[in-house]
């Protein structure tokens, strides 16, 4: 049973520069949530989607979206790059069927550097 | 708001020796509370939660912990450290109902064992 699959996993932009990442969640998960993690802090909520929504959003500007597509895959985008966007960018997964204190399964990561 | 403290930046055991990692949570109602271990440029897994029932949980790798209502405490614990076990803990808690549905993360601890 694969994990959550998370790609690139490493990539370099520029700043000014666009960027989206993916996310495959686990087999049998609905609901996917992306995390930034930047070196040496703990992971910041950005965003959490469910039936193809937006759910809930943390304290990040509207450079950062995303999407959820039928199969339940993620994508997150972020427009106008920063030197300070530059961290490890973490997808989560969970299902909704086995209620709230489901916990949520992380994939490896996107290390995204922004030169 | 829910807020989480790790309140050491660096644990250090000789193998062999029990070892605490300390967590204290701040959430209005109840908390689902999470440990989670991250190695080395990689993703976070988790090890253990508390969503009701039991004040001592058990889970992966020999890990529990034990939660403490009244001093919103949720310490994770291991009776003999293993070289293994080091790397990076981090607590989370997510509040039960209402519209918070993301994991706020602690800021970390790094758990050195020592040979």
């Amino acid at each position: 049973d694969a994990g959550v699959t998370q790609s690139p996993t490493h990539l370099i932009k520029t700043r000014g520069q666009q960027v989206t990442l993916r996310c495959s969640p686990k087999s049998g998960h609905d609901t996917v949530s992306w995390y930034q993690q930047a070196l040496g802090q703990g992971p910041q909520f950005i965003f959490q989607y469910y039936e193809e929504e937006e759910r809930q959003r943390g304290n990040f500007p509207d450079r950062f979206s995303g999407h959820q597509f039928p199969n339940y895959s993620s994508e997150l985008n972020v427009n106008a790059l920063l030197l300070g966007d530059s961290a490890l960018y973490l997808c989560a997964s969970r299902t909704q069927l086995t209620g709230e204190g489901t916990e949520a399964f992380f994939g490896q990561g996107t290390r995204l550097t922004v030169v | 708001a829910q807020s989480v403290a790790q309140p050491e930046d660096q644990v250090n055991v000789a193998e062999g020796n029990p070892l605490t990692v300390k967590c204290t949570y701040s959430v209005s109602g109840n908390p689902y509370l999470f440990w989670y271990v991250q190695y080395p440029n990689r993703g976070l897994q988790f090890l253990l939660k508390y969503i009701t029932g039991d004040n001592l949980v058990k889970g992966s790798y020999g890990f529990e912990a034990e939660f403490n209502k009244s001093q919103t405490s949720f310490h994770l614990k291991k009776p003999s450290a293993l070289v293994s076990d080091s790397a990076l803990y981090f607590c989370a808690v997510r509040r039960e109902g209402g519209s918070a549905r993301q994991l706020t993360f602690g800021s970390g601890t790094q758990l050195t064992v020592l040979p």
